[in-house]
């Protein structure tokens, strides 16, 4: 079956520290999204790509880097400049990014701080 | 500015009661209108959408949503809900390449 994949589902981040969140897609989608979601917020978009070796800012960029190397992967990379980022993170993919296309979601990863 | 409203962060139904969950949106132009279903601790599935046409839509799970032009509106019903429809429901609006998604209505199922 064709999905998203997001690993691990669960991930603690030290003080200073790097992490990285897989996600993994085999649905031939070209568009791919990284939201963030807290309690009460909805979701926010964090990164975008459109095609492989191109990718946007969303609304809150700040402390986190991705990256689009080949169509089917986009990693997220939440730095240390990333003060709050205790957050579940959800990954999606769609055909193109165009508004008519909709999303489909990986299950999601837990960050937490240790 | 654009935006997509939920105006119920919680709603609390009978099982086999039936349900309505509320969706505003405000742009310029008809969007095109989704729903979204979020089990705790899963990502979102796709319930349904409206691109144009037939302003009653049916989806999965038994779910139908019904777009109003004039109240700019989008709401999600089901006749009858069972307790597995305990969930997060999001409402969301794409428009001019951006997607935009509402902050979610909870749903409890009381047996």
């Amino acid at each position: 079956d064709g999905g998203i994949t997001q690993s691990p589902k669960y991930l603690f981040r030290k003080e200073g520290q790097n992490v990285t969140l897989s996600c993994e897609q085999n649905l031939n989608h070209d568009a791919m999204y990284w939201y963030r979601q807290d309690p009460g917020q909805g979701l926010r978009l964090i990164y975008y790509s459109q095609i492989v070796n191109d990718f946007q800012k969303g609304d809150i960029a700040e402390g986190y880097s991705v990256s689009r190397e080949k169509k089917e992967s986009f990693p997220l990379t939440v730095t240390s400049a990333q003060k709050n980022p205790t957050a579940f993170y959800l990954c999606a993919s769609s055909i193109g990014r165009a508004s008519n296309q909709p999303q489909h979601f990986g299950d999601g990863t837990r960050l937490s701080i240790l | 500015a654009q935006s997509v409203t939920q105006p119920d962060i919680h709603i609390t139904v009978s099982e086999g009661a039936s349900l309505e969950l509320r969706c505003n949106y405000s742009y310029g132009a008809t969007p095109y209108l989704f729903w979204y279903v979020q089990s705790p601790g899963q990502g979102l599935q796709l319930l349904l959408k409206y691109f144009s046409g037939d302003t009653l839509v049916q989806g999965i799970k038994g779910f139908e949503a019904e777009f109003k032009r004039s109240q700019s509106s989008f709401n999600l019903r089901k006749p009858s809900v069972h307790w597995s429809d305990a969930a997060e429901y999001f409402c969301a609006v794409g428009t001019g390449n951006q997607f935009y998604f509402g902050t979610g209505t909870s749903l409890t199922v009381i047996p």
